[in-house]
């Protein structure tokens, strides 16, 4: 099946800098890129919403000017958090949507990253 | 977007078959059923997606009524690498939106 990968998997900063999160659809492209957030023990909560060449649509709460999407390509999205806080410590996931045969589309989702601000 | 309800937690044993249902009150015509799988500090991992009858694959079985208002996947013989977060989602493929309900936490005894 199609893989989707993201960098670092883990990370840790202090407080006040910023960190970028890659997410990369190795074997397809996709034309939908997600992103996830999930705190421990809690689910998935979407964050975003990203189309190649366009502006991210980020869901009601999400702030765009602290979590800044970037998807260049079909292959790749980019999730820079600036002025990171340890309230912004979590389990950040993305997921990429391509067209599937027999099944129209299916999401893809990557091994996440682990954000630690201390 | 449809909301989905899930038992929060469940047990079995090793060899046992699992069931887990799912209320989507609210699903659209269009909306597919979807479940995932996931392990602690991983993503979640395709198990299975329908829309009417039932599906099955080499991992799972989907069950969905006529009034598709609910949907049961169907583990067969579970093992303890079963134990994991199972979430059920209802969603437009086409439009690509998932939303994560709160799944349901297996947990498989040897």
């Amino acid at each position: 099946g199609a893989v989707v990968s993201q960098h670092p998997s883990w990370v840790i900063c202090k407080s006040g800098t910023s960190v970028k999160i890659e997410c990369r659809s190795l074997d397809f492209q996709a034309t939908t890129m997600f992103w996830y957030r999930q705190f421990p023990k809690q689910s998935l909560m979407l964050m975003a919403t990203s189309n190649e060449g366009s502006k991210a649509t980020y869901e009601q709460g999400v702030e765009k000017d602290k979590f800044l999407i970037n998807h260049a390509s079909l292959t790749l999205s980019t999730l820079t958090v600036t002025s990171a806080h340890p309230e912004d410590s979590s389990f950040y996931i993305c997921s990429a949507s391509s067209p599937v045969s027999g099944r129209d589309y299916e999401q893809y989702f990557g091994p996440g990253t682990r954000l630690t601000v201390t | 977007l449809a909301k989905t309800t899930q038992p929060i937690s469940m047990d079995s044993y090793e060899g046992q078959e699992v069931n887990i249902t799912c209320s989507h009150n609210n699903i659209a015509t269009n909306d597919y059923i979807t479940w995932y799988q996931q392990f602690p500090s991983q993503g979640p991992r395709f198990i299975i997606q329908g829309y009417k009858t039932k599906v099955t694959n080499e991992v799972a079985s989907l069950f969905i009524p006529a009034d598709r208002k609910s949907s049961t996947l169907s583990l067969p013989r579970v093992s303890l690498s079963d134990t994991a977060v199972y979430y059920c989602l209802v969603g437009d493929p086409a439009g690509n939106m998932l939303t994560f309900g709160g799944g349901t936490r297996l947990m498989v005894k040897p």
